[in-house]
């Protein structure tokens, strides 16, 4: 199993609204991403786990809070949301080797649009 | 430190015409390096990996990178470009950190 799935894969939700995101793998792998992909731009890294911490939050406003509660499951909440916060968000997971990973598999992503 | 720059934004191929996507990297040790290719509104599939072995790296769908460590490239090909082809594509260098770095993308059109 190569997979990376992501629910839901699309969600609107107003300004005031409370929703969570969900990426699950089982390939064993250690390291889990979020990405955001605006329209014609590449992916944008979010945060990194690894080994279920949290290893790398790219500035990421607090009103996006991700959660690591296993090894195969990873959360992305979102609170107060702003239109400019919609976008495609991405999970990912990779391997963690030395001195590189290998590379990611990505989910299909979620569409998220705010209103 | 380790980046990417793919050197063109859009390319258009005519169907049944090679394909070439250009990608230079740089990079403080020696590299991972991938090709992933996205379509409308979905994920990100790999299309092939370099990670030290074989310079030229065969990948899914017909498609083929060398690396030139000389010229810091990676060039994606394709000998004969399907309508299928047309998509984003990224090249990508895994840094340290569990991180990776893409480039910008390019779009690649493929005339019926």
């Amino acid at each position: 199993d190569t997979e990376v799935t992501q629910t839901p894969k699309h969600l609107v939700m107003g300004m005031t609204n409370k929703k969570s995101l969900k990426c699950e793998q089982h390939m064993g792998h250690r390291a889990m991403y979020w990405y955001k992909q605006k329209a014609k731009k590449p992916p944008e890294l979010m945060f990194v786990y690894s080994y279920e911490k949290l290893s790398i939050n790219e500035s990421v406003p607090s009103r996006f809070s991700p959660e690591c509660p296993n090894s195969s499951l990873l959360n992305l909440h979102l609170h107060a949301l702003q239109p400019e916060d919609s976008a495609l968000y991405l999970c990912a997971s990779s391997q963690v080797t030395a001195p590189l990973n290998t590379e990611a598999f990505f989910g299909q992503g979620t569409r998220l649009t705010v209103v | 430190a380790q980046s990417v720059t793919q050197l063109d934004s859009h390319v258009s191929v005519s169907e049944g015409t090679p394909v070439l996507l250009r990608c230079n990297y740089s990079s403080s040790y020696s590299p991972s390096l991938f090709w992933y290719v996205q379509h409308p509104n979905k994920g990100l599939q790999l299309l092939l990996k370099y990670t030290s072995a074989a310079t030229l790296v065969k990948g899914i769908n017909g498609f083929e990178a060398e690396f030139k460590k000389s010229e810091t490239s990676f060039h994606l090909t394709k000998p004969s470009a399907h309508m299928s082809d047309a998509a984003e594509y990224f090249c990508v260098v895994s840094g340290a950190g569990n991180q990776f770095y893409f480039g910008t993308g390019t779009s690649l059109t493929v005339i019926p």
